[in-house]
């Protein structure tokens, strides 16, 4: 089944503990990103990257670093997190940058609680 | 950057009646996207459309370019159709640095 897995779907940590959330497709898209969502702001983009080694930074990039070492896995890594870090997570990923008329398939989120 | 707004923020309706969501944006596009998510749920694509409009069931999806305006219709509203749905477009037009999003507008249809 075409899918985007995401790891863990919940996780509660405590400030300062580096965690990473990671995200696989099995669909050989080029395209992958990661959006945080928080009630009243909607969905932000934090990190896309259009191939591997090829990253950029979204809207929100602070605290989190990603990296795409592999076409398939993308992961966000937050280095030491913080409360206001506690947001609901997705990744997505679409067969072709630059290319606004190609879908996007999204994981099933993970919410992220840091205390 | 492209900016969305989506209306109305919040809608309740009872079941059967037609429902109508509308998604503005400030940059030319290449396509838009509608989607879903429920409760606690995942994040669903509807309908990717650049022009025209599109059918699925009993939703319908349509797209002014000129006028930088779409609309999702859903006919036969139905409980189970309860959920908030998002419009996204590229960020800057093109495609190539991902999606900006509408805030979302929740849907309670009531038996």
């Amino acid at each position: 089944e075409a899918q985007v897995t995401q790891n863990p779907r919940y996780l509660i940590t405590v400030t300062g503990k580096k965690l990473t959330v990671t995200c696989s497709q099995n669909m050989n898209h080029e395209y992958m990103s990661w959006y945080r969502q928080d009630p009243g702001l909607g969905l932000r983009q934090i990190y896309y990257s259009m191939n591997v080694e090829v990253t950029d930074k979204g809207d929100v990039p602070e605290g989190y670093k990603v990296s795409r070492k592999e076409k398939r896995n993308f992961p966000l890594i937050l280095e030491s997190p913080s409360p206001n870090q506690t947001s609901l997570y997705f990744c997505a990923s679409s067969p072709q940058p630059g290319q606004g008329g190609y879908g996007y398939t999204f994981g099933s989120g993970t919410r992220l609680t840091v205390v | 950057k492209n900016e969305v707004e989506q209306s109305p923020q919040n809608l309740t309706a009872q079941e059967g009646e037609f429902i109508t969501i509308n998604c503005s944006y400030s940059v030319g596009i290449s396509a838009l996207h509608w989607l879903q998510q429920h409760p606690g749920g995942g994040i669903v694509s509807l309908f990717m459309l650049s022009s025209g409009k599109k059918k699925h069931g009993r939703l319908i999806a349509t797209i002014n370019i000129q006028e930088k305006h779409s609309s999702l219709h859903i006919t036969a509203s139905h409980p189970r159709d309860s959920a908030v749905y998002i419009c996204a477009v590229p960020y800057s037009g093109g495609g190539a640095d991902g999606l900006t999003f509408g805030k979302g507008t929740h849907l309670i249809i009531q038996p």
